[in-house]
């Protein structure tokens, strides 16, 4: 595809269930981030994949979220035991190579919402 | 504790004339700098960067000046058109991180740009 895509793009669920969001890069991108962006803030950063490896998790704020990316290419982000604060949008960027002056392209967001 | 800072929540102008959004920093060791625009229910898309070795970039109607001594930078758009209506984001990367180019955001300010 053209740009990053996420599905799905609104995911409704209850406390303490299990969800999971995909996030498709850009074709030949190399790096990866998922941010997430609660109501009235900007993103903040989760975790960055360069390739199949985590490079960085430090932004993942508890053991109840977990990220993959096995081909490194299509990745997604797993959230446990659900709670209503991780009620956010979850926004996936990509970028052809690491390191600076490489722009970060951002997918359009999946909107969880825990109830 | 915010690093990156954007003071003022909205900004309304006239079409036509010149929009300046303001963002301030606290971390020393931010190398490159981006602005990012946002609509609802969409992504940020990148709008324009500056490396910390720069004072000034332009592209087309968007200038973006940083003040490294003053931790300042600013974002110009000249002339201001309806279509630019939205929430405008700085962001910073840090040398500190290597590769992983992580994203510091502002908390955003909402230009409305009337007719």
């Amino acid at each position: 595809g053209a740009g990053v895509s996420q599905t799905p793009s609104n995911k409704v669920t209850e406390k303490g269930k299990y969800v999971e969001l995909r996030c498709d890069p850009i074709s030949g991108h190399t790096a990866l981030y998922w941010y997430r962006q609660s109501l009235g803030q900007g993103p903040e950063f989760l975790i960055y994949f360069q390739g199949t490896g985590a490079a960085d998790d430090s932004g993942l704020p508890n053991d109840r979220f977990f990220a993959v990316r096995p081909e490194g290419s299509v990745s997604t982000l797993k959230i446990q035991r659900t709670e209503r604060g991780d009620s956010a949008v979850y926004l996936c960027a990509s970028s052809l190579r690491q390191g600076v002056g490489n722009e970060q392209f951002f997918g359009p967001g999946t909107r969880l919402t825990v109830l | 504790d915010q690093q990156v800072k954007q003071n003022s929540p909205s900004l309304s102008v006239q079409e036509g004339r010149i929009s300046i959004l303001n963002c301030d920093y606290t971390n020393s060791m931010f190398d490159y700098f981006l602005w990012y625009k946002k609509y609802p229910a969409e992504g940020p898309t990148f709008l324009i960067s500056i490396s910390s070795i720069k004072d000034k970039n332009e592209d087309g109607r968007f200038t973006v000046f940083l003040n490294k001594s003053a931790k300042h930078l600013s974002l110009h758009i000249v002339p201001s058109q309806p279509g630019d209506s939205a929430v405008y984001f700085c962001a910073a990367s840090s040398r500190a991180a290597g590769n992983n180019r992580k994203l510091i955001w502002g908390l955003g300010t909402s230009l409305a740009v009337n007719p």
